[in-house]
């Protein structure tokens, strides 16, 4: 069955210092991956998207992710954290076969030192 | 602007009472979707519309139901036999069923005591 395991619930990293969200995934085809943010009491906002090509995927907000088959790992990076990027960060999959459904991760919720 | 909108932000009701949460795009989208999110489950989803007239059920349709008269409108309904309806709910659309690029709703927080 197709998964999306974030392995971290809560990371903190002071400002100004960088930043690594972990996401694994279990599908048998080729996935496509994204990662989204949601600020408290908000919905989600997309960060970025990785459909095929150039396994480095740029998104908004100086967010990147890469994509390595090799580990079924789709991990959000970011080199210097903003106080404002304290969020809940979810990464999720797209289904292909039959209906286009997203599996979510439980998300990683990030709090950023001053 | 385009997107989507929720109403209310916050509700309240008494357990076995059924409630109405609305979600409104104006996105000319033609596909919509409800998920419910819970501390540390992420989001699940509840139903989803391809169509205007036509639904489907997702993981966890037990004890809601929806309706899509319109296309721009999809309402969700947290009927009495939902047996824990207290959560966040979010509506999401999407330009088509195959698009894969979901945009969210701010959400509703529904509360039942």
């Amino acid at each position: 069955a197709q998964s999306v395991t974030q392995p971290d619930i809560h990371i903190t990293v002071s400002e100004g210092a960088s930043l690594e969200l972990r996401c694994n995934y279990s599908y048998g085809a080729t996935p496509y991956l994204f990662w989204y943010v949601q600020s408290p009491g908000q919905g989600l906002q997309l960060l970025l998207k990785y459909f095929s090509g150039d396994t480095l995927v740029q998104g908004i907000k100086g967010f990147e992710a890469e994509f390595k088959r090799s580990q079924s790992s789709f991990n959000l990076r970011k080199p210097s954290v903003h106080w404002s990027d304290a969020a809940e960060y979810f990464c999720a999959v797209v289904t292909t076969s039959g209906t286009y459904k997203y599996i979510f991760g439980t998300g990683t919720r990030l709090k950023v030192l001053a | 602007d385009g997107g989507i909108t929720q109403s209310p932000k916050y509700l309240f009701r008494k357990e076995g009472q059924n409630v109405t949460l609305s979600c409104e795009q104006n996105l000319n989208h033609d596909a919509m979707y409800w998920y419910r999110q819970d501390p540390g489950q992420g989001l699940r989803l509840i139903y989803y519309s391809q169509i205007v007239n036509d639904f489907q059920k997702g993981d966890i349709a037990e004890g809601y139901s929806v309706s899509r008269e319109k296309k721009e409108s999809f309402p969700l309904t947290v009927t009495s036999a939902q047996k824990n309806p207290t959560a966040f709910y979010l509506c999401a659309s999407s330009l088509k069923p195959s698009s894969y690029e979901q945009y969210f709703g701010p959400g509703t927080r529904l509360t039942v005591t």
